[in-house]
């Protein structure tokens, strides 16, 4: 089964700075890969699918990279509403979710 | 705009069967190219998979969940449902169902999720 591993685990920054979060395979998962933010009591929201393409209504400060076992998820600039809990999952087999990297404010 | 809603009880007793429904609304089930999907989060923690079924009734379940999960759907409702059965309070977590949408790979509608407590 493939695991995911996210890191780091927690992220302190300021808003405006950039925010890198990476999430890795333990064996490739070709471009199959998403992301996902999810807010105190709220369910996850879909930000990016198949490791680059933005799913619908995400703004373009969202961004994702990588394929293979190696993948990041990039804010480039972050805005007050982008503290919050990022996901990633893969869906080779069957679908399974990262541990998650916690973005907070520094 | 698709929306889900998960109904049912948010309390039951240990070994007995978790029951859940999730209605759609804004589109319909039998549409091709979803999975209807059943997540859950334990309080403080990550996301596990626990199934999925096609319109059709095919159905793929996590494997460490398997002996006790069950999910059906019911196209002229526009409803599928989550059966987990001998549950202990380790099964205590968040429900949410989710459409998973085969293009994308991904989860893109969400319910809002419901607290569901073990306890006697």
């Amino acid at each position: 089964e493939i695991v995911l591993t996210q890191s780091p685990a927690t992220l302190s920054l300021s808003p405006g700075e950039r925010a890198t979060l990476s999430c890795r395979a333990s064996q490739s998962v070709s471009s199959y890969l998403a992301w996902y933010q999810q807010k105190p009591g709220q369910a996850p929201r879909l930000l990016i699918y198949d490791a680059s393409n933005r799913a619908t209504g995400i703004p373009a400060r969202f961004s994702g990279s990588g394929s293979g076992t190696d993948f990041t998820l990039t804010i480039s600039s972050l805005e007050p509403e982008d503290f919050a809990v990022y996901y990633c999952q893969q869906r080779s087999n069957w679908p399974r979710f990262g541990p998650g990297t916690k973005v907070d404010i520094k | 705009q698709v929306q889900l809603q998960e109904s049912g009880p948010g309390l039951v007793k240990p070994s007995q069967t978790l029951s859940l429904t999730c209605t759609v609304s804004g589109g319909s089930i039998s549409s091709g190219g979803y999975y209807w999907s059943w997540i859950r989060q334990h309080p403080g923690k990550g996301l596990e998979w626990i199934g999925y079924i096609y319109y059709s009734g095919s159905t793929y379940y996590n494997p460490s969940l398997k002996s006790r999960v069950t999910i059906s759907v019911d196209t002229s409702k526009n409803q599928f449902s989550l059966k987990l059965s001998s549950v202990t309070a380790a099964d205590t977590a968040v429900y949410y169902c989710a459409r998973f949408i085969v293009l994308m790979k991904g989860f893109d509608y969400w319910g809002q999720g419901t607290l569901v407590t073990v306890s006697s």
